[in-house]
């Protein structure tokens, strides 16, 4: 167990609709990043927060949205989902701002698209 | 922008060392990583090292970095079974703090 859980971890669902990815960072950690992974492109870079607020942004599309609580617990909001979107999406967190000591990521959820 | 390159597939037998190699193009990057992940699992961080740093050696695992070309490399002695994973270099982006990640290099270990 890494310290970082995600929820659910397997997600099927229809062309259209909008589904919800929760990650609960190890705890102390302050900053959350969130990657796609598939196939074909690799692992990409989406959103990274840090304490609430958003500190970068990579390839997310403007149908997906994400945020971080005062909790820093976050969520991934995808939309208007399309087949291509199928993917594991990872959350990883680190203690700082930066991450100098690399990222710990969870076990991902799996999302398929039908 | 960043880019790390790696190559898909190495094939070892069991006992034999492995090297995954990896190139990247940020020279301003300051951590470069190497993370595990195997089938159905989340990615684990292996070792990192500094950019001030040319060698590093964690038990079975030395990383090896060469900044004037921009080369890192993973080797694993004594490779075993349970080795079998994909292998990812990342670079920290300098600015931004977010791990910029290879195409993962697929070690399979023959018994």
């Amino acid at each position: 167990d890494s310290g970082v859980t995600q929820t659910p971890k397997h997600l099927i669902t229809a062309t259209g609709q909008r589904v919800t990815l929760r990650c609960s960072p190890r705890s102390g950690d302050l900053s959350v990043y969130w990657y796609q992974q598939s196939l074909d492109q690799g692992l990409q870079f989406l959103i990274q927060y840090y304490n609430g607020e958003e500190r970068a942004k990579g390839n997310i599309l403007e149908r997906f949205s994400a945020q971080q609580f005062p909790d820093l617990h976050s969520e991934l909001n995808l939309s208007s989902l399309e087949l291509g979107d199928s993917a594991l999406y990872f959350c990883a967190s680190s203690e700082s701002f930066g991450g100098a000591r690399g990222y710990t990521f969870g076990s991902g959820t799996r999302l398929t698209v039908v | 922008g960043e880019d790390v390159e790696q190559s898909l597939f190495l094939s070892v037998r069991e006992g034999d060392s492995s090297v995954i190699n990896c190139t990247y193009t940020d020279s301003s990057s300051t951590y470069l990583y190497w993370y595990k992940q195997e089938p159905g699992a989340g990615l684990q961080l292996l070792t990192y090292i500094f950019s001030n740093m040319d060698m590093k050696q964690d038990q079975r695992l030395t990383v090896l970095l060469n900044k004037k070309d921009k080369h890192l490399s993973l080797r694993i002695a004594d490779t075993q079974t349970g080795d079998s994973a994909i292998y990812f270099c990342a670079e920290m982006e300098n600015q931004g703090g977010k791990l910029i990640f290879g195409q993962g290099t697929e070690l399979s270990v023959k018994p």
